[in-house]
């Protein structure tokens, strides 16, 4: 069945840039995400990339995409005590484009 | 344009009462997507729905877990006779109609079985 994995834990000093990975199982997934959480809230979309893609860039964010290990990551530059929350990778599922599987979560930790 | 609205924000329910969860999509959404987080993990799909459709159903639970979006009105997850572990936070995202496009949440509710 469809896996997918992320380390639970990241600390990073404020100013530095944050890589958070993931890997997932299902090889026909059209589209990854990445979702952000805050304490007690619901989850942010922060970007999302197709999977003919290798790269994308949004600000502060670039997530790349290794289709052939199925390893995807999102780094955060110039990582702000506000960028603290837990983070979700998610890919659509093998027998649907609308049901996400997501990860675990990396929980990011910005010291100041 | 407001988001996705979820409410009650949290709710407390005895062993065997009936939890009801409401969720209004964005505008212009017209897909519904049900999940469920346990603590400490990342959110299991339970529901698709269109107006008035249950278009996949299979993460939700098969006995005491119901869900609708009717024409009018929000999407509807309901609860009977829950139970310690139905104990969770449950999640309302939505898309538009067009596929492929990005789901997004609602700051979901969390229900507590005493």
């Amino acid at each position: 069945g469809e896996d997918v994995e992320q380390s639970l834990f990241l600390s990073v000093r404020e100013g530095d840039s944050s890589v958070i990975n993931c890997t997932y199982t299902d090889s026909s997934s059209t589209y990854l995400y990445w979702y952000k959480q805050e304490p007690g809230a619901g989850l942010q979309l922060l970007t999302y990339i197709f999977s003919n893609m290798d790269m994308k860039q949004d600000q502060r964010l670039t997530v790349l995409l290794n289709k052939k290990d199925k390893h995807l990551s999102l780094r955060i530059a110039d990582t702000q005590t506000g960028d603290s929350a837990i983070y979700f990778c998610a890919e659509t599922a093998m027998d649907s484009s609308y049901k996400l599987i997501f990860g675990s979560g990396t929980r990011l930790l910005v010291r100041p | 344009n407001a988001g996705v609205m979820q409410n009650p924000r949290h709710l407390v329910r005895r062993r065997g009462q009936e939890a009801r969860l409401r969720c209004s999509p964005m505008k212009g959404h017209s897909h519904v997507y049900w999940y469920r987080q346990l603590p400490e993990e990342g959110l299991k799909f339970m529901v698709y729905l269109q107006k008035e459709n249950i278009i996949d159903e299979s993460g939700m639970p098969k006995e005491r877990f119901s869900a609708e979006f009717p024409k009018e009105g929000p999407s509807i997850l309901r609860i009977q006779q829950v139970v310690r572990g139905d104990s969770a936070a449950y999640f309302c995202a939505s898309s538009p109609p067009e596929r492929g496009l990005a789901q997004y949440f609602g700051p979901g509710t969390r229900l507590l079985v005493l």
